[in-house]
């Protein structure tokens, strides 16, 4: 069967690094997402990958590895907005998109 | 502007009715989706439509039929309303299927069956 996992919560403080890991199993992987979800709202687009390696944007990285069936998604200098919900999900041999149950991140002063 | 829109944003109904949730997108995107996010936040794909023909079609109840009268609209029906269909759906579109194809979704209908 396809799955992906994610921890369930995490907790960080204001101003600190927190890293959010994702490992999948799929048939087929045609590139990796990692949506941010605010409380109450709708999931709205983070990163991409579907090489190997690191993709940075601003305060945000996602970092893949296709032959460990895994990526991170890196968050510095967290602020309290950036509490939410992050969804990982792949994209499988059929172009589905598959998703995680999301990891809900809690800032903390 | 509003790129994608869903009405009702809630819905609150008794078990037994049918009711349709209404989904616009106004982005030239081919490719429209169902989800259905219960309350453990699992994002599940209902039916997705690309140019007006359903290529993804899970294994959801035949009470949800699904219509896209042209690509900027795919409707939600729901016939017989059940207490576990209760759950936040939205409604998703994107450009195609590959590359980094976005998805970029809608408000979310919050529906509740007492």
């Amino acid at each position: 069967g396809q799955n992906i996992d994610q921890p369930t919560e995490m907790t960080a403080t204001e101003g600190a690094i927190v890293q959010i890991n994702c490992t999948y199993q799929t048939s087929g992987f045609n590139g990796l997402f990692w949506y941010q979800q605010h409380a109450g709202e709708a999931p709205t687009f983070l990163s991409y990958n579907v090489l190997d390696g690191l993709e940075e944007k601003g305060r945000f990285s996602s970092f893949l590895s296709r032959s460990k069936g895994y990526s991170y998604l890196l968050l510095k200098e967290l602020q309290m907005k950036d509490s939410a919900s992050y969804l990982c999900a792949v994209r499988d041999s059929n172009y589905q998109l598959i998703w995680g149950a999301g990891t809900k991140l809690i800032i903390k002063p | 502007d509003t790129a994608v829109s869903q009405t009702p944003k809630y819905l609150v109904t008794q078990m037994g009715n049918d009711k349709s949730i209404k989904c616009e997108q106004n982005l030239g995107h081919d490719t429209m989706y169902w989800y259905k996010q219960d309350s453990k936040k699992f994002l599940k794909i209902m039916f997705s439509y690309n140019n007006k023909e359903l290529i993804i079609n899970e294994t959801v109840p035949n009470r949800f039929s699904p219509k896209s009268p042209d690509k900027a609209h795919l409707n939600l029906h729901i016939n017989s309303l059940e207490l576990g269909d209760s759950a936040v759906y939205f409604c998703a579109s994107s450009q195609g299927v590959g590359g980094v194809d976005t998805q970029y979704f809608g408000p979310g209908t919050r529906l509740t069956v007492l």
